[in-house]
């Protein structure tokens, strides 16, 4: 199946400073793919959706000034965690569908994110 | 928009015993019923998929149901082994451009 990537796996950085992750579609151009994000024993919570060359779409709550979106390339899209605060920390995932025109969707491994 | 409920949320089980976790959805124009296995920490992995074309669909020691008069459809392992502890999360979609909406998951424990 497709791989998708995310870089960092895992980072702590102190309250206010903003944080950038990355996911990567390594094998394949991915137009659209997906930012979730998953408390502890919680479920994947869709943030946005990612559009290569254009705006992201936000879901209902979730602050598109806070939570930053480029998608400047068929095979990247980042998110910003901007003037993060310890309520903050969770683990984003993104995720793309299958190139192949399949339902399925590939998820990159995830990123850990702590605020202190 | 749609709305899947999932249950139970803790599934505890002997290894060898069979486990099923059940999922309703809301929108019946859903046709697209993918199940993950996510270990702790790692990223979601599909196992299983099911369309609503097709009541039920096996793969080894896990099948999928579905019944799509009642909106509902359910994972089924048989012979667990302790590898099969993990969170399982279902998941309904339209298909196409349209994203999954996501169960609150199952945390299964299978005990050696």
């Amino acid at each position: 199946g497709a791989v998708v990537s995310q870089h960092p796996s895992w980072v702590i950085c102190k309250s206010g400073t903003s944080v950038k992750i990355e996911c990567r579609s390594l094998d394949f151009q991915a137009t659209t793919m997906f930012w979730y994000r998953q408390f502890p024993k919680q479920s994947l919570m869709l943030m946005a959706t990612s559009n290569e060359g254009s705006k992201a779409t936000y879901e209902q709550g979730v602050e598109k000034d806070k939570f930053l979106i480029n998608h400047a390339s068929l095979t990247l899209s980042t998110l910003t965690v901007t003037s993060a605060h310890p309520e903050d920390s969770s683990f984003y995932i993104c995720s793309a569908r299958d190139p192949a025109g399949r339902d399925e969707q590939f998820f990159g491994p995830g990123t850990r994110l702590t605020v202190l | 928009g749609e709305n899947v409920e999932q249950h139970p949320s803790t599934l505890s089980v002997q290894e060898g015993d069979s486990a099923v976790i059940k999922c309703t959805y809301s929108d019946s124009a859903s046709n697209y019923f993918p199940w993950y296995k996510q270990e702790l920490g790692k990223r979601p992995q599909l196992i299983i998929d099911i369309r609503s074309n097709v009541g039920e669909k096996k793969d080894q020691r896990i099948a999928v149901t579905l019944n799509k008069t009642a909106k509902h459809f359910s994972l089924h392992i048989t012979e667990t082994q302790p590898e099969d502890s993990a969170v399982y999360f279902c998941a309904a979609s339209k298909g196409g451009s349209y994203i999954p909406t996501f169960g609150r998951g199952t945390s299964l424990i299978v005990h050696p």
